[in-house]
């Protein structure tokens, strides 16, 4: 029973142009949302977060977009560049500090 | 200031022997959690240790134990292993109340 489910194994971008990378729940208790990117040999490595209680955050090039009655979040990358070319876990929790759960992730590949 | 650190980096086992793989939090964390990301899967959750104690279990059989010690480190260990446990083994840690978790490089483990 996957709770949290990146349905785009893969996506590939230009560089310059913005990446979307989506994500869906099925458990309406988890209220806290967070995107990890994961290169290769490493560990996944926290980006961006939403409580909730919002529907926009913002951090630079990155934005997540949260619409509650959809259970469906977004990562907007803008302008994306090849650096940004990781795996990225959408995980989401519940209040407190409870276990990330986490999708199998979306590979994004940023062309030059 | 070092963040998660685990080691070892790489494992190579035999199906039937045991395992020990050790973790040490980032300064300043005191909850710790264990995850299991097979390949192509995204991180599943183990357990988690707060004060020396398991507070928090996924679904994982007994042959999967933990330990943590009075300076927050902590050791994962699995018996009997099975060809099935070869996977990236993560810990993270977080400081409670906060909600993000910060993850090690990880532990390869792989079962022959």
């Amino acid at each position: 029973d996957q709770q949290v489910k990146q349905n785009s194994p893969s996506l590939s971008v230009q560089e310059g142009r913005i990446s979307i990378l989506n994500c869906d729940y099925t458990n309406s208790m988890f209220d806290y949302f967070l995107w990890y990117k994961k290169y290769p040999a490493e560990g996944p490595t926290f980006l961006i977060s939403i409580s909730s209680i919002k529907d926009k955050n913002e951090d630079g090039r990155f934005t997540v977009f949260l619409n509650k009655s959809a259970k469906h979040l977004s990562l907007h990358i803008v302008p994306s560049q090849p650096g940004d070319s990781a795996v990225y876990f959408c995980a989401a929790r519940n209040s407190g500090n409870t276990p990330l759960v986490f999708g199998k992730g979306t590979r994004l590949s940023v062309i030059a | 200031d070092a963040g998660v650190t685990q080691s070892p980096t790489h494992l190579i086992k035999t199906r039937g022997q045991q395992v020990t793989l050790r973790c040490s939090p980032k300064s300043g964390h005191d909850t710790v959690s264990w995850y299991q990301q097979a390949l192509g899967q995204g991180p599943q959750f183990i357990f988690q240790y707060y004060e020396e104690e398991e507070r928090q279990r996924g679904n994982f059989p007994d042959r999967f134990s933990g330990h943590q010690f009075p300076n927050y480190s902590s050791e994962l260990n699995v018996n009997a292993l099975l060809l099935g446990d070869s996977a990236l083994y993560l810990c993270a840690s977080s400081a409670r109340p906060n909600t993000e978790a910060f993850f090690g490089q990880g532990t390869r483990l792989t079962v022959v």
